[in-house]
């Protein structure tokens, strides 16, 4: 079975302040793939980040960079700089494809909330 | 580049009433994939299919149908519809060829129950 744990329900910071959002996750799968997925109000979901289980390299796409350490099972999020843009709900996902196809499980969600 | 498209957007019904939502995948993808997210909620697997068999089950309540046509479109019936069927669902398509683990998810169905 698979799990992903986000412990943060909610998160309100002050623009510019930098936000880590964690998330700690659990397979029995050896390759596996992790997401981040952004969900604004407007209710879609956003594509982040993909990160297989066999990448443990550090990832920065502008103001955005993920952790991933297999040590600890965690796949944190950090924004740096943060904006009110950046208000929106956070999931963290795995997948294990098995026979080729992929079934996502997503944490809870943090919800971010930045304040002007 | 095409992506998943789903319809309609919004959807109201009433009470034990049926809907449909429908999903177009992106093109040569041969999974396609549906999720029900309730308010304040993450998004719950309720069923996958792949070249037009069911390929993964997850909470799809029996009410529920679904199936994917020979053009690999997929549709969710659902019967009988309770006020906690308010959700937006979602449908993502992925290609087992080309397979990264992603699912390309759709802008999603908003179904409200009245």
């Amino acid at each position: 079975a698979q799990k992903v744990t986000q412990a943060q329900t909610e998160i309100s910071v002050v623009e510019k302040e930098d936000v880590t959002l964690d998330c700690v996750y659990e397979t029995r799968d050896t390759t596996y793939y992790l997401f981040w997925y952004k969900q604004p109000p407007s209710g879609e979901l956003v594509f982040l980040i993909r990160r297989n289980s066999f990448d443990e390299q550090n990832e920065i796409s502008g103001r955005y960079s993920w952790n991933f350490q297999k040590s600890t099972s965690s796949f944190n999020f950090t924004i740096t700089a943060s904006q009110v843009v950046d208000s929106a709900v956070y999931f963290c996902a795995l997948s294990a494809p098995n026979s080729g196809y992929s079934t996502l499980t997503f944490g809870k969600g943090t919800m971010l909330l930045v304040s002007p | 580049a095409a992506g998943v498209i789903q319809s309609p957007r919004h959807l109201i019904k009433e009470k034990r009433e049926t809907a449909t939502l429908k999903c177009y995948p992106i093109p040569r993808h041969d999974t396609v994939y549906w999720y029900q997210q309730g308010p304040g909620q993450d998004p719950q697997f309720l069923i996958s299919f792949y070249e037009k068999m069911q390929s993964d089950k997850g909470s799809i309540p029996d009410r529920f149908s679904a199936q994917q046509f020979s053009d690999y479109h997929s549709e969710l019936n659902m019967s009988s519809l309770e006020l906690g069927d308010s959700a937006l669902y979602f449908c993502a398509s992925s290609s087992t060829y080309n397979n990264t683990g992603e699912l390309f998810f759709g802008e999603g169905s908003r179904l409200t129950v009245l």
